[in-house]
């Protein structure tokens, strides 16, 4: 069975300061890649997603992961955090079989 | 576009008795439907998934007596919480993926109380 790491549950970071959120998978085979981020308050809405090529991938708000086979990895990054980027972030991987599997999520909060 | 929406986003219910939550896709044909549960604190735990006109396909440990999923039209899946207890009491979404393409779409949720 595959799963999904987040290794940090909580976060907490001042405004500017960079972003790096780390995501494990575990699954021998084809994986697609996603992140989702959940605003207070909100539902989960999709970040970025790996599905073939170039293995850094650019979503919204300045966000970027990027996919290393060798590490079954696909962190989080963002150069500089706003305020507004508080939230809770989840990894999820989906195999061939189309089972999308979350990580714990990692609850990021953001100082002015 | 890409809208997917809950119904209702609360329910409390008495022990017993059983409680529908609706999914719909807004604004696209969704093929395929999810069903997640969140507990506290943790992440979402698929438990079901919904293909349109066929039955559903649940993943290991959730009862499907219990937990009766109607796929009927591209746009609408219904998740309806049989003889319902405190235990489960929960957060479930749904998703929606559109038709052709491997992205799923979350609804807000359901937060549902069993008393």
């Amino acid at each position: 069975a595959q799963s999904v790491s987040q290794h940090n549950h909580h976060v907490i970071l001042s405004e500017a300061a960079s972003l790096e959120l780390g995501c494990n998978y575990s699954y021998g085979g084809t994986v697609n890649l996603f992140w989702y981020v959940q605003y207070p308050g909100q539902h989960l809405q999709l970040l970025l997603k790996y599905f073939s090529g170039d293995p850094l991938v650019k979503g919204i708000k300045g966000f970027e992961a990027e996919f290393i086979k060798s590490k079954f990895s696909f962190n989080l990054r963002k150069p500089s955090v706003q305020w507004s980027d508080t939230a809770e972030y989840f990894c999820a991987v989906r195999n061939a079989g189309n089972m999308l599997t979350f990580g714990g999520g990692t609850r990021l909060m953001v100082k002015p | 576009g890409a809208v997917v929406s809950q119904h209702p986003s609360r329910v409390i219910c008495k022990s017993g008795t059983s409680v529908k939550i609706e999914c719909r896709s807004l604004d696209f044909q969704a093929t395929t439907m999810f069903w997640y549960r969140q507990f506290p604190k943790q992440s979402l735990m698929l438990m079901a998934t919904s293909n349109e006109g066929s039955k559903a396909t649940y993943e290991q440990g959730v009862e499907k007596d219990k937990f009766l999923i109607n796929h009927a039209s591209l746009t609408l899946s219904t998740l309806t919480v049989t003889s319902a207890h405190p235990e489960d009491s929960s957060f479930y979404i749904c998703s929606a993926a559109l038709a052709g393409t491997d992205t799923q779409y979350f609804g807000p949720g359901t937060r549902l109380t069993v008393l």
